[in-house]
């Protein structure tokens, strides 16, 4: 089936507006994690998802930073008033139960 | 904050030779994977080994645990080109479904 869809591929935006990042997680999958990478960084965890709820929150830098996952499925990262240092790669993925991680090919945001 | 420091962080060397890396990481976990990331885009599984196993195999690739020493490596055999990427390793944070990433290992191979 489909794998792990992140849209958009590329978001460039102006410091201080708001953008929402979208995640289509495998059909079934339970589990769905966002986190953020920088140039030559590993990803930085930010919150996974067991179902509809936040399972843990604790990676989110600050309340600029939410996210939600209404039914269980598609999920929404929302960033408001950006900032150039959140410039990064938005990666998700999707996972069974919990363990191998099944990414998207993220999005690569660019706050200027 | 990353839980896992990759060793080295960066490797290259010649196509046909080994690769081998390093994970060290701080807290008890359940089980760790290694991943693959090219071009800075979407990470690819390749291994999970869990907590009460001491090595394992995957094709070229060969991990091992050593829990006490709350570290792992990663050797993949006779290397090709095809093998340029990134590495990473990842374990539960503490048990929980939380995964951490450590801070990769760029490996290039040499035709």
């Amino acid at each position: 089936g489909a794998g792990v869809s992140q849209t958009p591929s590329n978001k460039v935006t102006e410091k201080g507006k708001y953008v929402e990042l979208r995640c289509d997680p495998i059909s079934g999958h339970t589990a769905l994690y966002w986190y953020r990478q920088s140039l030559g960084q590993g990803p930085e965890f930010l919150i996974y998802f067991q179902g509809t709820g936040a399972a843990d929150d604790s990676g989110l830098p600050n309340d600029r930073f939410f996210a939600v996952r209404p039914e269980g499925s598609v999920s929404t990262l929302k960033i408001q008033r950006t900032e150039r240092g959140d410039s990064a790669v938005y990666l998700c993925a999707s996972s069974l139960k919990g363990h191998t991680l099944h990414f998207g090919n993220g999005t690569r945001l660019t706050v200027t | 904050s990353q839980q896992g420091e990759e060793d080295p962080q960066a490797l290259s060397i010649q196509e046909g030779e080994n690769a081998t890396m390093n994970c060290s990481y701080k807290t008890s976990i359940n089980n760790l994977q290694w991943y693959r990331q090219n071009s800075g885009r979407g990470l690819v599984h390749l291994i999970l080994i869990r907590s009460n196993e001491r090595e394992k195999h995957s094709g070229r690739l060969r991990v091992t645990l050593d829990t006490s020493k709350k570290s792992s490596s990663l050797l993949i055999t006779a290397s090709r080109a095809a093998d340029t990427a990134s590495y990473f390793c990842a374990t539960d944070f503490a048990g929980t479904y939380k995964y951490i990433f450590g801070t990769g290992t760029r490996l290039k191979v040499l035709a």
